[in-house]
């Protein structure tokens, strides 16, 4: 089984509000992403957890916080977004989290969050 | 910085003719090399990936993609295409077993009957 879910399907928030977008997986891997893909582009990696541990933020605004409860949840938590941030948000994991070689690198994808920020 | 070219935004094909994808990959040392394919409204979905063993890897719905080390380049292809292989084809690579997959700009197939 490969499968990661990504709940929920869609979400429509306001600036003001604080939401949250969850992710799973249960194939033991190690490293866990966020991604961000505007319409008609390659995704963008946000974050990514390593054993559980924060291990690259590629500069991400401070509005957008992930959070990875254990090692088979991901969460990501908004406040205060721009409508500029209304995109499809995309978790994926992989097998290998560095300390081990497992994989070649592939990494899993979800079916994404639809974010619509008003 | 490694880069990854796709050649083609949209490549349009007839339904039973040749898929070619074209990927290029600028590393001094053969990176992790892999195809995403990603259908409308869905997420990405593992096409392939490249293992040493092998220049000619084999993937899922009848895809494969070729690694020419003196060329850097992993095309994909498909001998036969199908009305259901209309999607965007994303080649990445990654320079390590995890971490950040660097994409390509996409591809957008289009099938005509």
């Amino acid at each position: 089984d490969t499968e990661v879910t990504q709940t929920p399907k869609h979400l429509v928030m306001g600036m003001t509000n604080k939401k949250s977008l969850k992710c799973e997986q249960h194939m033991g891997h190690r490293a866990m992403y966020w991604y961000k893909q505007k319409a008609k582009k390659p995704p963008e990696l946000m974050f990514v957890y390593s054993y559980e541990k924060l291990s690259i933020n590629e500069s991400v605004p401070s509005r957008f916080s992930p959070e990875c409860p254990n090692s088979s949840l991901l969460n990501l938590h908004l406040h205060a977004l721009q409508p500029e941030d209304s995109a499809l948000y995309l978790c994926a994991s992989s097998p290998s989290g560095g300390r081990s070689r497992r994989g070649l690198g592939e990494q899993y994808f979800g079916p994404g969050t639809r974010l619509t920020v008003t | 910085a490694q880069s990854v070219t796709q050649l083609g935004s949209h490549v349009s094909v007839s339904e039973g003719a040749l898929v070619l994808l074209r990927c290029n990959y600028s590393s001094s040392v053969p990176p992790y090399l892999f195809w995403y394919v990603q259908y409308p409204n869905q997420g990405l979905q593992l096409l392939l990936k490249y293992t040493s063993a092998a220049t000619l890897v084999k993937g899922i719905n009848g895809f494969e993609a070729e690694f020419k080390k003196s060329e850097t380049s992993f095309h994909l292809t498909k001998p036969s295409a199908h009305m259901s292989d209309a999607a965007e084809y994303f080649c990445a690579v990654s320079q390590r077993s995890w971490g950040k997959l660097q994409f390509g700009a996409g591809t957008q197939v289009v099938v005509t009957p």
